[in-house]
This record gives C-alpha cells, structure tokens and sequence, in this order.
C-alpha cells in the first residue's frame, strides 16, 4: 500500500529535550516536506527536500532541523524543544514539480501530535 | 505573495442537503492547481478535488464539484446530498503550476457539522 509513514503519532515531552519525528514514504517521491498545523493558521510549511541530501527552509523552520540521507526518509529534528512548538505535524510526499507523474497533489501522513511542557 | 483565504471558519449542514464552502486565493501566476483536502477527526488528510487553472470546465468527484472563477480568483466546494461521514475540517489549497518545489499554500480550514 502506498502511504507516507509518521513516527511517533502522539508524544508527549519537556521543554529542550530533543526528539526526532521520523517520516518514511514508499512511493518512490522526489519531493518531501513538513507541515505544521495550529488552530486559525491552517498548514504552514517548516522544510521540504527536493531530493537527496537538497532541503531548503519553508515559512516556518525555526527551532527545527531536517536531513535527506535517503530518498525514502525524511526526519524532522527539534533539538531543543519550546512550548511554542506544540502542534500538529504532516509529513507529506510528490513526484518532481517537472516529473510526467506530478499532478500537484502532496500525499499526507497521518500526523503526529506533538505537545512540549 | 500568494495566499488562500476561507472566510467560513464554521459552517453546518442537514443531513440530505447541499452546502457550499468558500475559498478565494491571491496569485500573480496564470497556471496552478487548486485543491480541497479533507481532514475529519482522525487528522488524515484526504484529498477531496483538484482542480487544474488552465482548464475552463469544473471538476467533480461524485458528490463533490467545485465552481472555480479564475477571474475572480475564486474555488469553492459544493457538498451535495451531505452525508454525516462528510463531517470534518476542509482546507483549500493552492500551488504553482510551474514553481520550483511542490509547496502548498493552506487556508485557514472551514469546520464542517453534518446534522442529522
């Protein structure tokens, strides 16, 4: 089954203890990216990888890192965790902007709710 | 810059009828995609419609259509014959057709309740 997988769906942590949201996709997807989700704010992009070892910030990277090592994996890392970090997180997936099987549409993992004290 | 606007932050609908969200969007580019996703309580996002700018005839997804005014910079969804698993939050959603990376911009969400 095809699907953008998200490691851990809840957690729950203390503010600078760092963490590491993992994000696997089988579809064989260029593209990759993490969203965060706050009430009012709807989704706002944190980072995104065109491919391999290339990622680039989105609107909202602040107090996070990414690294593209695999074309399958795509981590997102809080190294020191603050209480306004708390929301919902979307790893999601395409094929490249320029590919024959890009339509536009980013497939969504199921999200994982993160809370900082 | 471009953004999405949903101006309905919550809206409700009998069971059986039709209801109709809002999206207007704001870009300088003349091809992009539209799109509303789905998000009921289990947070999933689902993929709703998609619309492409560069053509003129709406798209539908059974008992979803959308009505998309590219001059008036406007895409909006009607739910017909609304069924209670229809029940979430809805995001519009644009990206630039021709953009250097896959970058969604988000509405705010309309939260949909389906009285039965």
């Amino acid at each position: 089954e095809a699907q953008v997988t998200q490691n851990p769906r809840y957690l729950i942590t203390v503010t600078g203890k760092k963490l590491t949201v993992t994000c696997s996709q089988n579809m064989n997807h260029e593209y990759m990216s993490w969203y965060r989700q706050d009430p009012g704010l709807g989704l706002r992009q944190i980072y995104y990888s065109m491919n391999v070892e290339v990622t680039d910030k989105g609107d909202v990277p602040e107090g996070y890192k990414v690294s593209r090592k695999e074309k399958r994996n795509f981590p997102l890392i809080l190294e020191s965790p603050s209480p306004n970090q708390t929301s919902l997180y979307f790893c999601a997936s395409s094929f490249d902007r320029g590919g024959p099987q890009n339509t536009g549409e980013l497939f969504f993992g199921e999200g994982s709710r993160l809370t900082v004290l | 810059a471009q953004t999405v606007t949903q101006s309905q932050p919550e809206m409700s609908v009998q069971e059986a009828e039709t209801v109709t969200l809002s999206c207007t969007y704001d870009t300088s580019e003349s091809d992009y995609y539209l799109f509303w996703y789905k998000q009921p309580p289990s947070r999933q996002m689902i993929l709703v419609i998609r619309q492409e700018a560069y053509k003129q005839q709406n798209a539908t997804e059974n008992r979803f259509s959308v009505n998309f005014q590219k001059a008036a910079k406007s895409f909006s969804l009607k739910i017909s014959d609304s069924q209670l698993g229809d029940a979430a939050m809805y995001f519009c959603a644009h990206t630039t057709y021709g953009g250097a990376t896959n970058k969604l911009i988000f509405g705010t969400g309309t939260l949909l309740a389906v009285q039965p």
